[in-house]
């Protein structure tokens, strides 16, 4: 089956202008998360859905970070604005939440979308 | 403050030889630990995963170990292959009751390692 897939694979825009992730996890994976990883750096938290619904949100680093999910399927991550400071590489990642008896909660992920701000 | 430490933060060795990576943690509430496999250029896949009560896990020639009194968590690769060349992430996962229940996970930066003919 497929796995997670993310689009575009690559983005580079310019400072100031809008730009959209799209993320399609797993299919029948109620989770879905988003993460960042700077050059060098380990993955942050951005945001995670439960459903269409999103209970912890904490990480988005301001309010120019803002994602939707429909249909308990597609997410899209919306960076408004963008800065400099953006350029990272954004990853997704679905799983099965809660997980199934015996079983555990792995997050698998997609390839992720470099995103480079100029 | 929730942190991941791991060591080294990049490692060469030969192909056919071993190689141990550290990881060191502050998290709580913990509820388990995993180590990641991200090739470059690629999403991380799970290698193993630890609750509290588990103190070693394998998958294949990957051996992870886990010391939850002193917070500390190995990852042993056994008989190194080209193909192992990547970097290897620890993570911590701290259940979060404000968002009923789901694990949050916490990352380390990772070991770059490479692997030489």
């Amino acid at each position: 089956g497929a796995g997670v897939s993310q689009s575009p694979s690559n983005k580079v825009t310019e400072k100031g202008k809008d730009v959209e992730l799209r993320c399609d996890p797993i299919s029948g994976h109620t989770a879905l998360y988003w993460y960042r990883q700077r050059l060098g750096q380990g993955l942050e938290f951005l945001i995670y859905f439960q459903g269409n619904s999103a209970p912890d949100k904490s990480g988005l680093p301001s309010d120019r970070f803002s994602a939707e999910r429909t249909g308990e399927s597609v997410s899209t991550l919306t960076i408004q604005r963008t800065q400099q400071e953006d350029s990272a590489v954004y990853l997704c990642a679905s799983s099965l939440n809660p997980p199934p008896a015996g079983g555990t909660d792995t997050q698998y992920f997609g390839p992720g979308t470099r995103l480079t701000v100029l | 403050k929730n942190q991941v430490e791991q060591s080294p933060q990049s490692l060469i060795i030969l192909e056919g030889k071993n190689c141990t990576l550290q990881c060191n943690y502050t998290v709580s509430p913990f509820s388990n630990l995993r180590w990641y496999k991200q090739d470059t250029g690629r999403g991380p896949v799970s290698l193993t995963i630890m609750t509290f009560s588990e103190n070693t896990k394998s998958n294949g020639r990957y051996t992870a170990t886990l010391d939850a009194d002193t917070k500390q968590s190995s990852l042993h690769i056994t008989a190194s292959q080209l193909s192992d060349s990547a970097s290897y992430i620890c993570v911590v996962s701290q259940t979060s009751v404000r968002s009923g229940g789901y694990n949050k996970l916490i990352f380390g930066a990772g070991t770059r390692l490479a692997v030489h003919p």
